[in-house]
């Protein structure tokens, strides 16, 4: 099945600072990777999503890369501020005729410092 | 529009009772999905609906775990003879995910239940 790892476990960063946080997949069949925010005893919130047939997509503040060819995307996020402070998530889903569920990576803690 | 909503938010179970923990998805969404989320950890996958049909439950950690969507909308992740690993926090996804012209990928996450097994 589909593995998923996720790095940095922890991020400190100043506030208006750039934080990025990366990850790898295993199956060259996924063709779906979001990225979720999750804030202590909430729900996940998906925050940006990149499709294998595009290479970046940007939302404001947050932007995703993917390549495909080494099977790593990662999440770029931009003058950053107290309010980005919270456990961000990678996943992939499998491609046409694989599993449909998401497959996590760990999580990443990130605290913005005032 | 009203999002994924789940019922209990909160559920404190003594070992070895039997729990049913509810999901409403978004009106429209055909995929379900539930996922287990240990502290700490991402979610982890349970099962999946496309409609009310249950297409996979690999995920199930065993035999006293059991989910159904019979009519197509909300789904009930029921545990059995619960015991303390099985503490966690349940979360329900649901997803557009028509496979005609346009598909959607995107899960939509409820909030969860909180499960704590004593």
């Amino acid at each position: 099945g589909e593995n998923v790892e996720q790095h940095p476990s922890t991020l400190s960063v100043q506030e208006g600072d750039s934080a990025v946080i990366k990850c790898t997949y295993s199956d060259s069949a996924s063709n779906y990777f979001p990225w979720y925010k999750q804030e202590l005893g909430k729900r996940p919130q998906l925050i940006i999503d990149i499709r294998s047939n595009v290479g970046e997509k940007k939302d404001q503040r947050i932007a995703v890369t993917l390549n495909k060819t080494a099977k790593h995307f990662s999440l770029h996020i931009t003058e950053t501020q107290p309010e980005d402070s919270a456990v961000y998530f990678c996943a992939a889903r499998g491609g046409l005729g694989s599993a449909r569920q998401l497959t996590f990576g760990s999580g990443t803690q990130l605290t913005v410092l005032p | 529009g009203a999002g994924v909503s789940q019922s209990p938010r909160y559920k404190v179970a003594k070992r070895g009772q039997d729990v049913a923990l509810r999901c409403d998805p978004i009106s429209g969404h055909v995929s379900l999905f539930w996922y287990q989320q240990a502290l700490g950890q991402g979610p982890e996958f349970l099962t999946y609906f496309q409609n009310e049909a249950q297409l996979d439950k690999s995920g199930l950690p065993s035999d006293r775990f059991f989910a159904e969507r019979p009519e197509g909308s909300v789904s009930t992740l029921k545990i059995q003879r619960t015991q303390q690993e099985d503490s966690a926090v349940y979360l329900c996804a649901s997803s557009l995910e028509v496979t005609l012209a346009s598909t959607s990928y995107e899960q939509y996450f409820g909030p969860g239940t909180r499960l704590t097994v004593t």
